[in-house]
């Protein structure tokens, strides 16, 4: 079983609309979660770190977590063109402090 | 706003030939890592360094890897003896607190011909 699954996409979605993006991991010992935009050719940016379960809101950025069942997700609300880019999802294990990445999901959004 | 910086942006070199790529990191992060991304792959953790010494390191970080930070600003990595399959996304990345986001680099493009 992969440390970090996501669905690979690409995911199309209107401009304005809500993109809805999904992560599992299998190791119930993983402490940190993270969101991390990735446009082509360049370096991961991070748009969310969330730690407990619940959701937590950053502006157009809603992440998710429910650690009984292993899922985080992403929400963007008000979706924009600019916002085409892969997504990310990123865990790390307590007292690891390595990051494992899953393989992302590619986000295109349609003007 | 504080940022970590790499170089080179890009680097050609021919296989056995050995590359070291730079990072300076945050100037108050204390934890550094390298991470690599061949195209079209997820982006793989290789090691993170900590207090002047390696503190894990994965399967992909054999002997052929080595880091050092030789000063007060600079963490490099270097590969001894680059294979074709070297070619890949070099970034690094530094934290502040363990356990905490990790900020990355702009990374280094390497090509092993």
């Amino acid at each position: 079983q992969k440390e970090v699954e996501q669905n690979s996409g690409p995911l199309s979605v209107p401009e304005g609309a809500i993109a809805s993006l999904n992560c599992t991991y299998s190791d119930r010992v993983s402490q940190s979660f993270f969101w991390y935009r990735q446009y082509s050719g360049k370096s991961p940016e991070l748009i969310m770190s969330i730690y407990s379960n619940g959701d937590k809101e950053d502006g157009r950025f809603t992440a998710q977590l429910n650690k009984a069942s292993q899922y985080v997700s992403l929400l963007i609300r008000d979706s924009q063109p600019s916002d085409s880019a892969t997504y990310l999802c990123a865990v790390m294990k307590t007292s690891y402090d390595k990051v494992i990445f899953g393989p992302g999901t590619s986000l295109s959004v349609i003007p | 706003e504080p940022e970590v910086t790499q170089t080179p942006s890009h680097q050609v070199t021919q296989m056995g030939q050995e590359v070291i790529l730079r990072c300076v990191p945050i100037s108050n992060h204390l934890y550094f890592y390298w991470y690599r991304q061949i195209l079209g792959q997820k982006v793989e953790f290789l090691v993170s360094f900590y207090n002047n010494e390696i503190s894990e390191k994965s399967e992909i970080f054999d002997d052929q890897f080595s880091v050092e930070r030789p000063d007060g600003s600079n963490f490099t990595l270097k590969i001894r003896s680059t294979k074709l399959e070297d070619s890949a996304m070099y970034f690094c990345a530094s934290t502040e607190r363990r356990g905490e986001t990790q900020y990355f680099g702009p990374g280094t493009r390497l090509l092993v011909l």
